[in-house]
């Protein structure tokens, strides 16, 4: 149980695209998802917490309307990476919790990420 | 002050020995605690929690819990190859709106 699926697994496009990445839970519920991205041999740095109806909860230094987050339904949260540069490349990995059944203390499942590469 | 923090490593351990990932963390108000394991290239993979004091087993895997000392650790029994990755210590509770916060991880290194 508890698979998240992710989609694409890779992206490569031109600069100035926008990308679209998918996230879902495929066999539970989940009110709330995350976002993360990943630089080679960096550790997990979480961009924003996307909540079901409302609007996502961004970090520190990560622009809103660069990286725009849609969560309409329990199970489908997308992640949009608008007007993509090259020093948006990155390993982007989103994550879910089953917080609808067990609360909040359950763990995060991830996704398996999209790689992004922007030329 | 990290709010989770892990030796970086690389920890290195000849195969068929024990491993031991140590992860200490700030919030006495975390209520749960995860290891994940991250390949190379992949996301991070879920292989135990614990919730209360003490040793939690599954397979070659403990996860050990001291919320006293704040501390938290991972012993892989009869390591193998295949436990090359890095792993991360995770941290969940009230504090922050149930954030899980993750440490940076911790490089294992099996030798054959």
């Amino acid at each position: 149980g508890a698979v998240v699926s992710q989609h694409p697994s890779r992206v490569i496009c031109k600069s100035g695209t926008s990308v679209k990445i998918e996230c879902r839970s495929l066999d539970f519920q989940a009110t709330t998802m995350f976002w993360y991205r990943q630089f080679p041999k960096k550790s997990l740095m979480l961009m924003a917490t996307s909540n079901e109806g409302s609007k996502a909860t961004y970090e520190q230094g990560v622009e809103k309307d660069k990286f725009l987050i849609n969560h309409a339904s329990l199970t489908l949260s997308t992640l949009t990476v608008t007007s993509a540069h090259p020093e948006d490349s990155s390993f982007y990995i989103c994550s879910a919790r089953d917080s609808v059944r067990q609360g909040p203390y359950q763990p995060q499942h991830f996704g398996d990420g999209t790689r992004l590469s922007i030329l | 002050q990290k709010e989770v923090e892990q030796n970086s490593g690389p920890l290195s351990v000849p195969e068929g020995a024990i491993a031991s990932l140590n992860c200490t963390y700030s919030d006495r108000g975390s209520q749960s605690f995860f290891w994940y394991r991250q390949y190379s290239g992949k996301s991070p993979e879920l292989i135990m929690f614990i919730y209360s004091n003490g040793d939690k087993e599954d397979g070659r895997f403990t996860a050990q819990l001291n919320k006293a000392s704040q501390y938290v650790s991972l012993l892989i029994r009869d390591s193998q190859p295949s436990d090359s990755a890095t792993y991360l210590c995770a941290v969940n509770g009230p504090t922050g709106g149930f954030k899980t916060i993750f440490g940076a991880g911790t490089r294992l290194f099996v030798k054959a």
